[in-house]
């Protein structure tokens, strides 16, 4: 029983594309978080989403934009994907949105752009 | 000069040493300091988490935060090659989530 799982883990996609991933979790949480993970590694924040708030981290392009269909689920999509969007992209739940509120990461989509 | 640094390693120890993992960082407002463990081609797991300075230990992992140095470690006692992974600190200056800002990490590599 997969806690927070993300489809695909793999993604291969021109320049340009449009693409979608999706993360659901099992976990009965509130709150769910989609990071970025470049090649030097650093994990970066892109959105929370609480309850119907969606709080967006500044530095994000607004190609990406998450959708929740209902509290167990937040998809990423990106429109126009450009070279520099290729990372690990991961989804992430946690019961509340306080920073002592464990978050349980899914295990990641590898996305590339050619 | 970045926000959180991490020497990325690799650290190879044998099994048994004790290791010492490391970030510094720069904003002092940082109050919430997680270590978080990372195998390969996996998502992170929260490890172990402080508010401020001080120590917290969970059995083989105890946390130490300087904040006036602003410097926070992670070490493992007893360490075994299960415990081969990245680690990553990450810290936030409120208890809001999506604050976080994680470290580049620190490859560990525990050698039987």
């Amino acid at each position: 029983d997969t806690a927070v799982s993300q489809t695909p883990k793999y993604l291969v996609t021109q320049m340009g594309n449009d693409k979608s991933i999706k993360c659901e979790q099992n976990l009965g949480h509130d709150t769910m978080y989609w990071y970025k993970q470049d090649s030097k590694k650093f994990l970066k924040i892109m959105f929370s989403y609480n309850n119907k708030e969606l709080i967006i981290n500044e530095t994000v392009p607004n190609r990406f934009s998450p959708k929740s269909p209902d509290k167990a689920h937040l998809n990423l999509h990106i429109n126009s994907l450009e070279l520099g969007d290729s990372a690990v992209y991961f989804c992430a739940s946690s019961h509340a949105q306080g920073a002592t509120d464990t978050q349980y990461f899914g295990p990641g989509t590898r996305l590339t752009v050619l | 000069q970045k926000e959180v640094e991490q020497d990325p390693g690799p650290l190879s120890v044998p099994e048994g040493a004790i290791v010492s993992l490391n970030c510094t960082y720069s904003n002092s407002a940082f109050q919430y300091f997680m270590w978080y463990r990372q195998y390969s081609r996996k998502g992170p797991e929260l490890l172990m988490y402080t508010y401020s300075s001080g120590n917290k230990e969970d059995g083989r992992f105890t946390a130490q935060v300087d904040k006036s140095s602003k410097y926070i470690s992670l070490f493992i006692r007893d360490s075994q090659p299960s415990d081969s992974a990245t680690y990553l600190c990450a810290m936030s200056p409120d208890n809001y989530g999506q604050n976080f800002v994680f470290g580049p990490g620190t490859r560990l590599s525990v050698l039987p």
